[in-house]
């Protein structure tokens, strides 16, 4: 079975910039997440989608971040203009979610530093 | 938000040894789960706790899921040096189906 693919690996870019993220989570799941990793911390979770629809991104900065998932597949997310403390590590992750279990999985991670 | 701290926030142990951490959260959580990270990786699972006081085992992973629910602990035995990583405990909310991590602890394990 194939895993959540994301790309790119690695971005930088200076800050003003924009970047985008892709994801492509495992067939099947009805769940997409995608999370910020700063150096040193815990993964935070900036959006949550079910199928094409959000289900929460109280903690997305929506001034600066956006992300869809039109087709309820594949996702993207956004930062436009980026700024310095915007540089982490983006995760996606999806679930199967047929019972509420909280069992992500998870793709390598995009990591974004901004200069 | 919802904190959730982890300690130690590292540990150095040698290969062979027991190692025990523990995770603290000001909230109630209907699930527990322990992710480990490896360098350049995202974080996998590698144990899910479902109901206050479950006691689950996985090879030699070991974790409680605490009594008030607000806390969980995991325990390696006879640590290997592939034990190295960031582990992760994480609350869910089944209700909110949402996932909180908590800050990790960095095993080290030296030959």
């Amino acid at each position: 079975e194939a895993g959540v693919a994301q790309s790119p690996r690695y971005k930088i870019i200076e800050k003003r910039q924009s970047v985008a993220f892709w994801c492509n989570p495992i067939s099947g799941h009805a769940t997409l997440y995608w999370y910020q990793q700063i150096l040193g911390q815990g993964p935070k979770l900036l959006i949550q989608f079910q199928n094409n629809g959000v289900v929460d991104d109280s903690q997305l900065p929506k001034d600066r971040f956006s992300a869809e998932r039109l087709k309820g597949v594949d996702s993207t997310l956004k930062i436009q203009p980026a700024k310095l403390e915007d540089s982490a590590v983006y995760l996606c992750a999806s679930s199967l979610d047929r019972v509420n279990t909280g069992e992500l999985f998870f793709g390598e991670g995009s990591r974004l530093t901004v200069l | 938000g919802q904190q959730l701290n982890q300690s130690p926030q590292s540990m150095f142990i040698q290969e062979g040894e027991d190692v025990s951490m523990n995770c603290t959260s000001s909230s109630i959580f209907n699930t527990w789960l322990w992710y480990k990270q490896d360098p350049g990786e995202g974080p996998v699972l590698l144990i899910a706790l479902y109901k206050a006081g479950e006691l689950t085992s996985n090879g030699r992973l070991t974790a409680q899921f605490g009594i008030t629910r607000k806390d969980s602990f995991l325990n390696i035995s006879a640590s290997i040096p592939s034990d190295v990583g960031i582990y992760f405990c994480a609350g869910y909310t089944g209700t909110a189906s949402k996932l909180t991590f908590g800050t990790g602890t960095r095993l080290q394990v030296t030959l």
